[in-house]
């Protein structure tokens, strides 16, 4: 199999608190790992690309002071929402890539976030 | 990275196939055709993945014609619980390549009704 779990799985913060998510790959390692974001009824935007042992690559648009990511062993990638506002209320997703050999990337179960 | 175009909603009835068709023109060489489904709420599970021809697991099959241009997946006897989105994703793969940043279009929402 290839699980992937995100920690926690549901948060309510309040707005200019700072909040981690985790996101593990349970029975496989993982060089890449992947954050998404998705709003309501539309589809995941991939936030940025994050590398076991080096910065995370971020994609056009988001802030990488705000949305900061840790890759710091080959089955876990943090991603902290720094200083969180309402308009930061989404549903986050991460997923890692299995490099067997269909190069395959398995999601997370997801972290919903509410900043009141 | 290609683009992917599918059908916005399907409608279907339990027990019946339901096949839904992707569009990617401009798919690349090294690019993979991967399937995904989400439910509300969950994140995106592992459907099917192929290269070319037919690639059949023990939930799909997915069809892929020789231009490779688009690709139909096929759910044999959907049941209530296949409702969902499903998203079509183009990427590189393959050995030794990462399928790297998908991109996910809107997915087609699947509706299966009694």
């Amino acid at each position: 199999g290839a699980v992937v779990s995100q920690h926690p799985s549901r948060v309510i913060c309040k707005s200019g608190t700072s909040v981690k998510i985790e996101c593990r790959s349970l029975d496989f390692q993982a060089t890449t790992m992947f954050w998404y974001r998705q709003f309501p009824k539309q589809s995941l935007m991939l936030m940025a690309t994050s590398n076991e042992g080096s910065k995370a690559t971020y994609e056009q648009g988001v802030e990488k002071d705000k949305f900061l990511i840790n890759h710091a062993s080959l089955t876990l990638s943090t991603l902290t929402v720094t200083s969180a506002h309402p308009e930061d209320s989404s549903f986050y997703i991460c997923s890692a890539d299995k490099t067997d050999y269909q190069e395959t990337q398995y999601f997370g179960p997801g972290t919903r976030l509410l900043v009141l | 990275l290609a683009k992917t175009t599918q059908p916005i909603s399907m409608d279907s009835y339990e027990g019946q196939e339901v096949n839904i068709t992707c569009s990617h023109n401009n798919i690349a060489t090294n690019d993979y055709i991967t399937w995904y489904q989400q439910f509300p709420s969950q994140g995106p599970r592992f459907i099917i993945q192929g290269y070319k021809t037919k690639v059949t697991n023990e939930v799909a099959s997915l069809f892929i014609p020789a231009d490779r241009k688009s690709s139909t997946l096929s759910l044999p006897r959907v049941s209530l619980s296949d409702t969902a989105v499903y998203y079509c994703l183009v990427g590189d793969g393959g050995y030794g390549g990462s399928q790297g940043n998908l991109i996910f279009g809107k997915g087609t929402k699947l509706s299966v009704k009694p």
